[in-house]
């Protein structure tokens, strides 16, 4: 079975442009959650999907959003980029059977604002 | 406001060896906890995980106690090997909370052949 699959694995952008990131989650999983990484925050959760609805969402502004299409692959996107959205942007899926469950992850998206 | 905490940025251990990760946390909520394996440039890989009715749990060379009045849950790993070298994140949930887990900050284990 595949796993998760994100893509771009690298983006170069610049201060004031906006960005989207795409998740494929393993087949037959219908819930997405979005993390950011930096190394002073570690990892932190942006949101999750399920059934194209959003049930949660982290501490993130606004400029930070999210969906899901019906075939549960999801996207992200962050408007107005500033310096500090620099981080790897990961992207984890699970059954969405239950509240609690493993999330299995995607190899990240790795954005660099300049 | 860390709820979870790693205290050990980083560990050392020789080949054949027990390594041991510990892992503290703070909410009184969290009853499901995770340990991932995380390689450079690759997402964090799922290892193992314990519900708070248990005290351990085992899956091959990777067992995972957790002591509840302590809020303390441990990653022991035996015996360990050079392909175990990698950053180890616990993790948790609360049962309320959709999708969402909160991590630690991650241990650095070197495993020296």
């Amino acid at each position: 079975k595949a796993g998760v699959t994100q893509t771009p694995r690298y983006l170069i952008k610049t201060r004031g442009q906006q960005v989207t990131l795409s998740c494929s989650p393993i087949s037959g999983h219908r819930s997405v959650s979005w993390y950011q990484q930096t190394p002073g925050q570690g990892l932190q959760f942006l949101f999750e999907y399920f059934s194209e609805t959003q049930r949660n969402k982290g501490n993130f502004p606004g400029r930070f959003s999210g969906r899901q299409f019906s075939n549960s692959r999801s996207e992200m996107n962050v408007s107005t980029l500033e310096l500090g959205d620099s981080a790897l942007y990961l992207c984890a899926s699970s059954l969405g059977q239950g509240i609690v469950e493993t999330q299995y992850f995607g190899p990240g998206t790795r954005l660099l604002v300049l | 406001d860390q709820q979870v905490k790693q205290n050990s940025p980083s560990l050392s251990v020789q080949e054949g060896r027990i390594s041991i990760l510990n892992c503290d946390y703070t909410n009184s909520m969290f009853d499901y906890f995770l340990w991932y394996k995380k390689y450079p440039a690759e997402g964090p890989t799922f290892l193992i995980s314990i519900s708070s009715i248990k005290d351990k749990n085992e899956d091959g060379r990777f067992t995972v106690f957790l002591n509840k009045s302590a809020k303390h849950l441990s990653l022991h790993i035996v015996p360990s090997q050079p392909g175990d070298s990698a950053v180890y994140f616990c993790a948790a949930s609360d049962g309320t909370s959709y999708g969402k887990l909160t991590f630690g900050q991650g241990t650095i284990l070197t495993v020296h052949p």
